[in-house]
């Protein structure tokens, strides 16, 4: 069984200022953890993925996260909001197989 | 990754018809999915589909109600049928790849509306 739970459902920060949405995850196996983000009125578009290597993964547009199997915890940060981050963010996570679970999404907000 | 694509990419439909959601694929790829976004809700997966296969649905999705097609490796169908306004939803085709395909790329969803 794997489930996904994103601790926040929105989240609103200051352009310029770091970024944390927060996943917490539970699996049966050794878990493949991956974060999408949906654009309004786009398609989702894979952030990064972990997948057993280096507990932290670096992903596109400055996004990057850390693997915490003790706290079994994969939270997504970037140091510096730019405008063009507001979108929701889905934390997954994939046990063994090609079945993925979403997470319940955030809604990131990022204010001038 | 892979270039996928959906027609149509948003529909209005009437309750009781029936709408075939198409998705392509720019590269021949082995597993395919099919996804339900409901109004500000997350993924459900409802469908896992193969090529020379039957789809396999998951927990609450039938095949009479969400028929699939999948005749090569490029391409599938998804088919909402009798639609209800509960139908109403973004529906999302995504490819597999990796050793375990669970790195999934998406299309950019058909958003449906049934009055």
């Amino acid at each position: 069984a794997q489930s996904v739970t994103q601790l926040d459902s929105h989240v609103s920060v200051s352009e310029g200022t770091p970024v944390l949405l927060r996943c917490n995850y539970s699996s049966s196996y050794s878990p493949s953890l991956f974060w999408y983000v949906q654009h309004p009125n786009k398609g989702l578009q894979l952030l990064l993925k972990y997948t057993s290597a280096a507990t932290l993964v670096k992903g596109i547009n400055g996004f990057e996260a850390e693997f915490k199997k003790s706290e079994t915890s994969f939270h997504l940060t970037k140091p510096s909001a730019h405008m063009s981050d507001a979108a929701e963010y889905f934390c997954v996570v994939s046990s063994g197989g090609n079945m993925l679970t979403f997470g319940g999404g955030t809604r990131l907000m990022v204010k001038p | 990754s892979a270039v996928i694509s959906q027609k149509p990419s948003r529909d209005i439909c009437q309750r009781g018809t029936s709408l075939t959601i198409q998705c392509q694929v720019d590269s021949q790829v082995t597993m395919m999915f099919w996804y339900r976004q409901q109004p500000g809700q997350s993924l459900t997966l409802i469908a896992t589909a193969n090529q020379g296969s039957e789809a396999t649905y998951e927990s609450g999705f039938v095949i009479d109600k969400f028929p699939i097609s999948r005749p090569n490796l490029t391409f599938s169908t998804l088919t909402v049928s009798n639609m209800s306004p509960e139908d109403s939803s973004i529906y999302l085709c995504s490819v597999g790849r990796g050793s375990t395909y669970n790195e999934q790329f998406f299309g950019p969803g058909t958003r449906l509306t049934v009055l």
